[in-house]
């Protein structure tokens, strides 16, 4: 069985500056994906970032990066430039490949922005 | 906003009864799946159903149970209700692994609805 630990419960930054939020990850598997969403207050999950632990390079997204450390089974995000409206609830999730489309998600980060 | 739709969007039931929640998946999909988010806390996974089929199933009890229908809109379905089954309940759509992939539609990306929160009192 997978588990995702994100040990930030809350976080909060100053508009404009830079992020970065943690998660780290317990699994056997070799072939999964890892990623990273977004739940503003309408609560719908957003996805915001995805990297294949196959791929050495870091995933980035236009704001929006990833460290993906497989060897210490780390995967943080870094949103840089960040704006009132990444103010949400972030959860890294682990999905195993050739497995079915099942999420594991950790227990969330909620991230303030302020002005 | 996803073509993921779910109803209803708040319901509230005495404990005991049976409630039925229902999703309506993206385009093109035939993969939904359930999670169950309490509050504070990451969402759990429920299960699976691909082409009308249950494929995967999470640490939930039996009276927790779903349907999926040829048009691949799903419900969930849960019995004898319990305090603690006071949630949010997201369903996501994708397509599976085993189907061609677009760019913009990647197998392993799941387009999730706006969840059903349901209160137990």
């Amino acid at each position: 069985a997978q588990t995702v630990t994100q040990s930030q419960p809350e976080m909060s930054v100053q508009e404009a500056e830079t992020v970065t939020l943690s998660c780290t990850y317990d699994t056997s598997e070799s072939n999964y994906y890892l990623f990273w969403y977004k739940q503003p207050p309408s609560r719908q999950m957003i996805l915001v970032i995805r990297q294949e632990a196959y791929k050495q390079q870091n995933a980035t997204e236009n704001r929006f990066s990833v460290n993906f450390q497989k060897a210490a089974k780390s995967f943080s995000l870094k949103i840089s430039d960040s704006q009132l409206g990444d103010t949400a609830m972030y959860f890294c999730a682990f999905m195993k490949r050739r497995a079915g489309n099942m999420l594991t998600f950790g227990g969330g980060t909620r991230l303030m922005v302020k002005p | 906003e996803t073509g993921v739709t779910q109803s209803p969007t708040h319901l509230i039931k005495t404990r005991g009864q049976q409630v039925t929640l229902r999703c309506s998946s993206q385009s093109g999909h035939n993969t939904v799946s359930w999670y169950q988010q309490a509050l504070g806390q990451g969402p759990q996974f429920i299960f699976q159903y691909y082409r009308e089929e249950e494929n995967g199933r999470g640490n939930f009890p039996p009276r927790f149970s779903g349907l999926q229908f040829p048009n691949y809109s799903s419900e969930l379905n849960v019995n004898a209700l319990e305090l603690d089954d006071s949630a949010l309940y997201l369903c996501a759509s994708s397509r599976p692994e085993t189907e061609v992939p677009t760019p913009n539609d990647p197998n392993e990306k799941l387009f999730f609805g706006s969840g059903t929160q349901l209160s137990v009192l």
